[in-house]
Protein backbone atom coordinates (compact mmCIF):
# COMPACT_ATOMS: atom_id res chain seq x y z
CA UNK A 1 0.00 0.00 0.00
CA UNK A 2 1.38 3.12 -0.51
CA UNK A 3 1.79 5.41 2.23
CA UNK A 4 2.93 9.20 2.32
CA UNK A 5 4.98 10.03 5.65
CA UNK A 6 5.26 13.53 7.16
CA UNK A 7 7.03 14.99 10.14
CA UNK A 8 4.55 14.87 13.57
CA UNK A 9 5.39 18.24 14.67
CA UNK A 10 7.87 21.56 13.31
CA UNK A 11 8.01 24.29 15.29
CA UNK A 12 9.78 27.97 14.12
CA UNK A 13 9.36 31.59 15.56
CA UNK A 14 7.59 34.22 13.32
CA UNK A 15 9.61 36.02 10.60
CA UNK A 16 11.36 32.48 9.83
CA UNK A 17 11.08 29.66 7.53
CA UNK A 18 10.15 25.93 7.87
CA UNK A 19 9.61 22.92 5.74
CA UNK A 20 7.40 20.02 6.10
CA UNK A 21 8.53 16.96 4.40
CA UNK A 22 6.41 14.05 2.93
CA UNK A 23 7.79 11.00 1.40
CA UNK A 24 6.38 8.53 -0.88
CA UNK A 25 6.59 4.92 0.93
CA UNK A 26 7.08 3.28 -2.92
CA UNK A 27 6.96 4.19 -6.82
CA UNK A 28 7.59 7.20 -7.94
CA UNK A 29 6.09 10.40 -6.18
CA UNK A 30 5.95 12.36 -8.75
CA UNK A 31 3.40 9.80 -10.66
CA UNK A 32 0.66 12.31 -8.82
CA UNK A 33 0.21 15.30 -7.92
CA UNK A 34 0.73 15.84 -4.47
CA UNK A 35 -1.92 18.59 -2.66
CA UNK A 36 -1.23 20.42 0.98
CA UNK A 37 -4.37 20.49 2.93
CA UNK A 38 -3.86 23.37 5.77
CA UNK A 39 -6.72 22.57 8.94
CA UNK A 40 -7.19 24.71 12.10
CA UNK A 41 -8.84 23.29 14.96
CA UNK A 42 -12.72 22.72 14.86
CA UNK A 43 -12.78 23.66 11.02
CA UNK A 44 -12.29 21.74 7.81
CA UNK A 45 -8.98 21.81 5.42
CA UNK A 46 -8.71 23.91 2.52
CA UNK A 47 -5.88 23.84 0.20
CA UNK A 48 -2.61 25.57 0.23
CA UNK A 49 -0.59 24.14 -2.59
CA UNK A 50 -2.20 21.94 -5.49
CA UNK A 51 -0.72 20.12 -8.50
CA UNK A 52 2.57 20.05 -6.73
CA UNK A 53 3.46 24.18 -6.57
CA UNK A 54 0.45 25.61 -7.53
CA UNK A 55 -1.15 28.32 -5.10
CA UNK A 56 -5.33 28.65 -5.08
CA UNK A 57 -5.57 32.53 -5.39
CA UNK A 58 -5.52 33.49 -1.64
CA UNK A 59 -2.99 31.77 -0.61
CA UNK A 60 0.50 34.03 0.18
CA UNK A 61 3.42 33.23 -2.02
CA UNK A 62 4.59 32.74 1.31
CA UNK A 63 3.47 29.31 0.89
CA UNK A 64 5.77 27.10 -1.42
CA UNK A 65 5.50 23.40 -2.85
CA UNK A 66 7.88 21.86 -4.17
CA UNK A 67 8.96 17.96 -5.46
CA UNK A 68 11.96 15.79 -5.21
CA UNK A 69 12.05 12.57 -7.24
CA UNK A 70 15.82 12.18 -5.79
CA UNK A 71 13.92 11.73 -2.06
CA UNK A 72 10.67 10.55 -3.63
CA UNK A 73 9.20 13.68 -1.62
CA UNK A 74 7.25 16.35 -1.57
CA UNK A 75 7.75 19.45 0.72
CA UNK A 76 5.84 22.64 1.92
CA UNK A 77 8.02 25.24 2.46
CA UNK A 78 6.13 28.02 4.37
CA UNK A 79 8.76 31.47 4.46
CA UNK A 80 8.04 34.95 7.11
CA UNK A 81 6.06 32.78 9.26
CA UNK A 82 3.18 34.44 10.89
CA UNK A 83 1.40 33.03 14.05
CA UNK A 84 -1.98 32.44 12.11
CA UNK A 85 -0.02 29.32 10.06
CA UNK A 86 -0.15 27.52 13.06
CA UNK A 87 -2.54 24.93 12.35
CA UNK A 88 -1.96 21.31 11.18
CA UNK A 89 -0.92 20.42 7.40
CA UNK A 90 -1.32 17.12 5.52
CA UNK A 91 -0.12 16.36 2.42
CA UNK A 92 -1.99 14.25 -0.26
CA UNK A 93 -2.45 11.57 -3.29
CA UNK A 94 -3.46 9.05 -4.84
CA UNK A 95 -2.39 5.18 -5.10
CA UNK A 96 -2.58 3.47 -8.53
CA UNK A 97 -5.72 2.10 -8.15
CA UNK A 98 -7.46 5.70 -7.87
CA UNK A 99 -7.78 5.72 -4.24
CA UNK A 100 -6.71 8.96 -2.21
CA UNK A 101 -3.75 8.87 0.09
CA UNK A 102 -2.95 11.36 3.28
CA UNK A 103 0.12 11.77 5.30
CA UNK A 104 -0.55 11.89 9.19
CA UNK A 105 -0.35 15.23 9.10
CA UNK A 106 2.19 17.94 11.09
CA UNK A 107 1.49 20.16 13.87
CA UNK A 108 2.97 23.69 13.08
CA UNK A 109 3.63 25.44 15.92
CA UNK A 110 4.76 29.04 15.52
CA UNK A 111 6.55 30.41 18.87
CA UNK B 1 -19.35 28.21 -6.11
CA UNK B 2 -19.67 24.78 -5.20
CA UNK B 3 -21.26 24.55 -1.63
CA UNK B 4 -21.56 21.38 0.24
CA UNK B 5 -23.82 21.00 3.67
CA UNK B 6 -23.77 17.84 5.22
CA UNK B 7 -26.20 15.93 8.28
CA UNK B 8 -26.24 16.57 11.47
CA UNK B 9 -24.37 14.48 14.32
CA UNK B 10 -25.24 11.34 15.49
CA UNK B 11 -24.90 9.17 17.76
CA UNK B 12 -24.69 5.28 17.48
CA UNK B 13 -24.53 2.28 19.38
CA UNK B 14 -21.89 -0.65 18.34
CA UNK B 15 -22.72 -3.00 15.39
CA UNK B 16 -25.54 -0.38 14.18
CA UNK B 17 -25.43 1.53 10.38
CA UNK B 18 -25.09 5.09 10.14
CA UNK B 19 -25.90 7.17 6.77
CA UNK B 20 -24.24 10.88 6.16
CA UNK B 21 -25.86 13.03 3.61
CA UNK B 22 -23.97 15.41 1.59
CA UNK B 23 -25.84 18.04 -0.17
CA UNK B 24 -23.97 20.10 -3.00
CA UNK B 25 -24.95 23.69 -4.24
CA UNK B 26 -23.50 25.27 -6.85
CA UNK B 27 -21.63 23.48 -10.08
CA UNK B 28 -22.24 20.04 -11.94
CA UNK B 29 -22.75 17.44 -9.23
CA UNK B 30 -23.29 14.45 -11.73
CA UNK B 31 -19.82 15.52 -12.92
CA UNK B 32 -17.38 15.31 -10.05
CA UNK B 33 -16.23 13.09 -7.81
CA UNK B 34 -17.74 13.36 -3.95
CA UNK B 35 -15.15 12.29 -1.64
CA UNK B 36 -15.59 11.03 2.06
CA UNK B 37 -12.71 11.45 4.70
CA UNK B 38 -12.88 11.07 7.82
CA UNK B 39 -11.03 12.17 11.43
CA UNK B 40 -11.32 10.44 14.53
CA UNK B 41 -10.84 12.88 17.75
CA UNK B 42 -7.07 13.87 17.54
CA UNK B 43 -6.15 12.17 14.50
CA UNK B 44 -5.56 12.68 11.07
CA UNK B 45 -7.16 12.82 7.76
CA UNK B 46 -8.19 9.11 6.59
CA UNK B 47 -10.03 8.82 3.28
CA UNK B 48 -13.05 6.12 2.86
CA UNK B 49 -13.92 6.66 -0.89
CA UNK B 50 -15.71 8.62 -3.80
CA UNK B 51 -18.44 8.73 -6.10
CA UNK B 52 -18.79 10.19 -9.30
CA UNK B 53 -22.79 9.80 -10.36
CA UNK B 54 -22.39 10.25 -14.10
CA UNK B 55 -20.67 6.82 -13.81
CA UNK B 56 -23.06 5.44 -10.65
CA UNK B 57 -19.55 3.64 -9.40
CA UNK B 58 -17.80 4.13 -6.48
CA UNK B 59 -13.98 3.67 -5.14
CA UNK B 60 -13.47 2.34 -1.88
CA UNK B 61 -10.59 2.42 0.36
CA UNK B 62 -9.84 -1.14 0.96
CA UNK B 63 -10.04 -1.00 5.03
CA UNK B 64 -13.35 -0.01 4.30
CA UNK B 65 -14.44 -2.58 1.88
CA UNK B 66 -17.47 -4.17 2.56
CA UNK B 67 -18.93 -1.66 5.69
CA UNK B 68 -19.27 1.30 3.63
CA UNK B 69 -21.32 2.15 0.67
CA UNK B 70 -21.19 5.39 -0.73
CA UNK B 71 -24.09 6.53 -3.34
CA UNK B 72 -25.63 9.73 -4.88
CA UNK B 73 -28.93 11.26 -5.63
CA UNK B 74 -28.46 13.71 -8.92
CA UNK B 75 -32.01 14.95 -8.30
CA UNK B 76 -31.30 16.07 -5.25
CA UNK B 77 -27.59 16.36 -5.83
CA UNK B 78 -26.77 14.91 -2.67
CA UNK B 79 -24.11 12.24 -1.99
CA UNK B 80 -24.32 9.52 1.07
CA UNK B 81 -22.02 7.47 3.07
CA UNK B 82 -23.47 4.72 4.72
CA UNK B 83 -20.96 2.90 7.29
CA UNK B 84 -21.84 -0.30 8.80
CA UNK B 85 -21.42 -2.65 12.03
CA UNK B 86 -19.66 0.20 13.57
CA UNK B 87 -17.19 0.15 16.33
CA UNK B 88 -16.52 2.46 18.93
CA UNK B 89 -13.12 3.30 16.82
CA UNK B 90 -15.35 4.59 13.77
CA UNK B 91 -16.34 7.51 16.33
CA UNK B 92 -14.77 10.24 14.29
CA UNK B 93 -15.69 13.87 12.20
CA UNK B 94 -16.67 12.77 8.58
CA UNK B 95 -16.38 14.97 6.15
CA UNK B 96 -17.69 14.79 2.32
CA UNK B 97 -15.30 17.11 -0.41
CA UNK B 98 -15.60 17.54 -3.72
CA UNK B 99 -12.43 16.24 -5.80
CA UNK B 100 -11.87 17.87 -9.29
CA UNK B 101 -8.61 17.45 -10.94
CA UNK B 102 -7.33 15.04 -7.63
CA UNK B 103 -7.91 18.12 -5.29
CA UNK B 104 -10.38 17.89 -2.70
CA UNK B 105 -12.15 21.38 -2.32
CA UNK B 106 -14.80 22.63 -1.12
CA UNK B 107 -15.10 20.41 1.66
CA UNK B 108 -18.72 19.79 4.35
CA UNK B 109 -18.51 21.12 7.47
CA UNK B 110 -18.09 17.70 9.19
CA UNK B 111 -20.01 15.31 10.49
CA UNK B 112 -19.75 13.81 14.24
CA UNK B 113 -20.86 10.41 14.52
CA UNK B 114 -20.49 9.09 18.13
CA UNK B 115 -20.57 5.22 18.59
CA UNK B 116 -21.51 4.76 22.21
CA UNK B 117 -23.07 1.85 24.16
Amino acid sequence: NFMLTQPHSVSESPGKTVTISCTGSSGSIASNYVQWYQQRPGSAPTTVIFEDNQRPSGVPDRFFGSIDSSSNSASLTISGLKTEDEADYYCQSFDSSDRGVFGGGTRLTVL
Amino acid sequence: QVQLVQSGAEVKKPGSSVKVSCKASGGTFRTYTTTWVRQAPGQGLEWMGGIIPILGTANYAQKFQGRVTITADESTSTAYMELSSLRFEDTAVYFCARELGGIFDPWGQGTLVTVSS
